[in-house]
């Protein structure tokens, strides 16, 4: 049974616009959060995190919100760049080791 | 810089063969992890280790084992591979309840 979702497995966005990626997590237990981003062929990469006593958390053009009260998060990149073409997963942990991935979302950055 | 590296990154092997999967992570991190990447279905985690000779199983341990022998080194075993255990494999070490760093990935074919 999947706690994280993300409902969106693709999203096509103009350069220069803003991509929003949504996920959704059904365990209350959850209080870290963050996103990866993934090229084809290489292994995740960092790129963003928050933790569940903030509701917002902002690294250059990257910004994540956190929405406990529905259980969701979303990623906002402004603006988007073709460099920013990649999969993108939500992933969350309750304060063990382990961390739960979504599906993730391939973003498309069209020129 | 965290690095973390997979013994390779192509493999095909044929069913029934034993095939080994090592992962060599350089900044002493008590915890590393095995998912597999499967499109859809995101990063499911197979083992995990938070300390020497210690494993725990994930959610699809069926299939899989692990040795950790030394702090920097996880191996994944398929013992008898079997066709559906084609796909990617991902290593990642962390520290603590830390940001989970990955290595590049195996791409492993079973005919």
């Amino acid at each position: 049974d999947q706690q994280v979702k993300q409902n969106s497995p693709s999203l096509s966005v103009q350069e220069g616009r803003i991509s929003i990626l949504n996920c959704d997590y059904t365990n209350s237990m959850f209080d870290y959060f963050l996103w990866y981003k993934k090229y084809p062929a290489e292994g995740p990469t960092f790129l963003i995190s928050i933790s569940s006593i903030k509701d917002k958390n902002e690294d250059g053009r990257f910004t994540v919100f956190l929405n406990k009260s529905a259980k969701h998060l979303s990623l906002h990149i402004v603006p988007s760049q073709p460099g920013d073409s990649a999969v993108y997963f939500c992933a969350a942990s309750a304060s063990d080791y382990k961390l739960s991935f979504g599906a993730g979302t391939t973003v498309t950055v069209r020129a | 810089d965290v690095k973390v590296t997979q013994s390779s990154r192509y493999l095909v092997k044929r069913t029934g063969e034993k095939v080994f999967l090592e992962c060599v992570q350089d900044m002493d991190h008590e915890n590393m992890f095995w998912y597999r990447q499967d499109p859809g279905l995101g990063l499911r985690l197979i083992y995990f280790s938070y300390d020497v000779k210690m494993k725990e199983k994930g959610d699809i341990p069926e299939g899989y084992s692990v040795s950790r022998e030394k702090k920097e080194r996880f191996s994944l075993i398929l013992e008898s591979a079997s066709t559906n255990q084609t796909s990617m494999y991902l290593c990642a070490s962390s520290s603590g309840v830390d940001t989970q760093y990955f290595g590049p990935g195996t791409r492993l074919t079973v005919l």
